[in-house]
């Protein structure tokens, strides 16, 4: 049972443009969402969180907002740029336990 | 500052052999883990340990082992190769509960291949 989903296996974007990803789950004890962003022969690096007690987190060009009501948080670049090019992974874990549950990422591709 | 340090990159092993994947990480971390990513599959958990001494079992432990003895070191055993083992493993560490909330740091990871 998959309890963090990423339902688009990939999104293509113009540079310039915003690029939307989204992230459903379904365990309604995390409490907190990561963003993590990987590029190929690279290990995960983290790009942003957010906790279950506010709805929207920024930091510069990103952008996550968290719907607990629908158990849905998306990720917004802006402007996408090619550099932005990976995979990104969505995560989640309960409480002060530091596991993290991952969703199984989607492919983003920046068209310049 | 290294972070998390993954040897080796690369391996190649034969079915039924016998290996260890090593994970070090230099900022006093407490939390480590060990995941492994397959096409389709993102990363699932197999090992993690909460500090010295203590480790436990994550979403697909079987055919793995590990133990902490150090604050620094999880190492991450492979008893007895099996194809199905062929993947990329990632080790990572966060400083658990603290300023940096659940934020883990990967490794660049260890390509294995099972013949």
């Amino acid at each position: 049972d998959q309890q963090v989903k990423q339902n688009s296996p990939s999104l293509s974007v113009q540079e310039g443009r915003i690029s939307i990803l989204n992230c459903d789950y379904t365990n309604s004890m995390f409490d907190y969402f990561l963003w993590y962003k990987k590029y190929p022969a690279e290990g995960p690096t983290f790009l942003i969180s957010i906790s279950s007690i506010k709805d929207k987190n920024e930091d510069g060009r990103f952008t996550v907002f968290l719907n607990k009501s629908a158990k849905h948080l998306s990720l917004h670049i802006v402007p996408s740029q090619p550099g932005d090019s990976a995979v990104y992974f969505c995560a989640a874990s309960t409480g002060a336990n530091s596991k993290l549950t991952f969703g199984k990422g989607i492919t983003l591709s920046v068209r310049p | 500052n290294a972070g998390v340090t993954q040897t080796p990159k690369f391996q190649v092993l034969k079915t039924g052999q016998s290996m260890t994947l090593q994970c070090a990480q230099d900022m006093n971390h407490e939390y480590m883990s060990w995941y492994r990513q397959d096409p389709g599959m993102g990363l699932r958990l197999i090992h993690y340990s909460v500090g010295a001494g203590i480790t436990d079992q994550g979403e697909v432990p079987n055919g793995y082992n590990v133990s902490r003895s150090t604050t620094e070191d999880f190492p991450l055993r492979l008893l007895s190769a099996a194809p199905s083992q062929t993947s990329v493993y990632f080790c990572a560490s966060s400083n658990s509960g603290k300023v940096a909330k659940n934020i883990q740091y990967f490794g660049a990871g260890t390509r294995l291949s099972v013949l």
